[in-house]
């Protein structure tokens, strides 16, 4: 079984930039790719984009372009996602999720969600 | 780009039987997968390939897919089943996930 551990909430001054660990653990033998999904205050899932670790080619949702940064350590299994800028309305929780090559497109594991709050 | 919908909400007394709905063009040409999220945690996948079970999720828990219109269908409900259901397709042309806004589970 795989498990996701991501980085702890952070606080955050409008204007700054944020960045958002997952770490992978267990079985990764399979090839796979990460995605960033963003989860505002009572509101839904909204994908920002994903990186294929062993490869470190990202793709980004139109909404995140120019904002977003997905990067991946394959040396220790961890992603990264930084997102400049901020803004009060990006206050959220940020998931970050994982996608095998060989599915049709799901998301079995989940990392538990990191808080970010943007706030003067 | 594709658009999946979710009724805001439904509502179900215990043990009877809950059916989400998530409506989307020709939705029977994709793949639909589904989603529990309970208050502070991360969503746990239910159904996938519109009618596939992970291990570890009861029986209970259904799905189907026709026409413009998939179903997660949740038997005997329980107090436990409460929480938000989100759908998801993968978007082949444009290459990344949609969900839906998700369908508030109420159990009464």
């Amino acid at each position: 079984q795989v498990q996701l551990v991501q980085s702890g909430a952070e606080v955050k001054k409008p204007g700054s930039s944020v960045k958002v660990s997952c770490k992978a653990s267990g079985d990764t033998s399979s090839s796979y790719a990460i995605s960033w999904v963003r989860q505002a205050p009572g509101q839904g899932l909204e994908w920002m984009g994903r990186i294929i670790p062993i490869v470190g080619t990202p793709k980004y949702a139109q909404n995140f372009q120019g904002r977003v940064t997905l990067t991946a350590d394959k040396s220790t299994n961890t992603a990264y996602m930084e997102l400049s800028s901020l803004r009060s309305e990006d206050t959220g929780v940020y998931f970050c999720a994982r996608l095998l090559f060989d599915s049709s497109g799901y998301y079995l594991n989940w990392g538990q969600g990191t808080l970010v709050t943007v706030s003067s | 780009s594709y658009v999946l919908t979710q009724p805001p909400s439904v509502s179900v007394a215990p043990g009877k039987t809950a059916r989400v709905t998530c409506g989307g063009d020709k939705i029977i040409t994709k793949s639909v997968h589904w989603y529990q999220q309970k208050p502070g945690q991360a969503p746990v996948l239910v159904v996938h390939d519109d009618s596939d079970r992970p291990s570890g999720i009861p029986e209970r828990f259904s799905g189907s897919n026709s026409g413009n219109t998939a179903t997660l269908t949740i038997s005997s409900v329980e107090a436990g089943d409460e929480a938000d259901y989100y759908c998801q397709v993968w978007d082949s042309s444009r290459d990344h996930p949609v969900f839906g806004g998700g369908t508030k589970l109420t159990v009464l």
